[in-house]
């Protein structure tokens, strides 16, 4: 079945440091979705991704759809400790209403 | 602003009970889902529903089911909890038939099946 891998499983860095995580699918996607997740919260959309080869940035976060639109990646630049948590991709199953969620990255930000 | 709340932040069940758990939006949307998060395994989806009284399975239904009478709500019901039931649960919504619209979620009910 289709499957949504995201890499690293962790990341710790030290403040100031760039930070990125790699999502990848086994089929290609109509869009992805990105969430953030604090420690004891619960998921937070933060950006949807469309079009192939897609950048969006939102001040030191910058999304990007791959050109095949099989794989996303998301980096940060210049991490704060309010980075902190856990960051989903998700997308959605071919002809269906269904999102599947990435395992996740867990950011640790070292001050 | 969007509003997912779910009727409990922690719950403690014995084995071979019935548990309800109960989702409310406020939003008028026409998906609802029902997912569980555990550790390294990210959020996978039990169940899900793009209309009153329609509901589809997710990844993993097995041991559940769900209700949706109304739009707004949307319940997950464990038929006879087991210890491998213990879990974070999730409930989320949506707007649209598309399916390509963010998905909010609730604050999560941590489910204890001793």
């Amino acid at each position: 079945g289709q499957q949504v891998m995201q890499i690293p499983q962790y990341q710790h860095v030290q403040e100031g440091e760039d930070f990125t995580t790699y999502c990848n699918s086994s089929t290609t996607l109509s869009n992805i979705q990105w969430y953030k997740q604090r420690p004891g919260g619960h998921p937070v959309f933060l950006i949807q991704l469309v079009k192939s080869g897609e950048v969006k940035k939102q001040k030191r976060l910058t999304f990007q759809f791959g050109e095949a639109k099989k794989n996303s990646s998301l980096h940060i630049t210049a991490t704060q400790t309010t980075d902190v948590g856990t960051y989903f991709c998700a997308g959605p199953t071919s002809g269906t209403y269904k999102y599947i969620f990435g395992t996740g990255t867990r950011l640790k930000v070292l001050a | 602003d969007v509003k997912v709340t779910q009727s409990s932040r922690y719950l403690v069940k014995r084995t071979g009970e019935k548990v309800f758990l109960e989702c409310v939006q406020d939003m008028d949307h026409e998906n609802m889902f029902w997912y569980r998060q555990d550790p390294g395994l990210g959020l996978r989806l039990i169940y899900f529903s793009y209309d009153v009284k329609m509901k589809e399975k997710g990844d993993i239904p097995e041991g559940y089911s769900v209700s949706r009478e109304k739009k707004e709500r949307f319940s997950l019901i464990l038929e006879s909890a087991s210890t491998n039931q213990t879990s974070m649960y999730l409930c989320a919504s949506s707007y649209g038939t598309g399916g390509s619209y963010e998905q909010y979620f609730g604050p999560g009910t941590r489910l204890t099946v001793t």
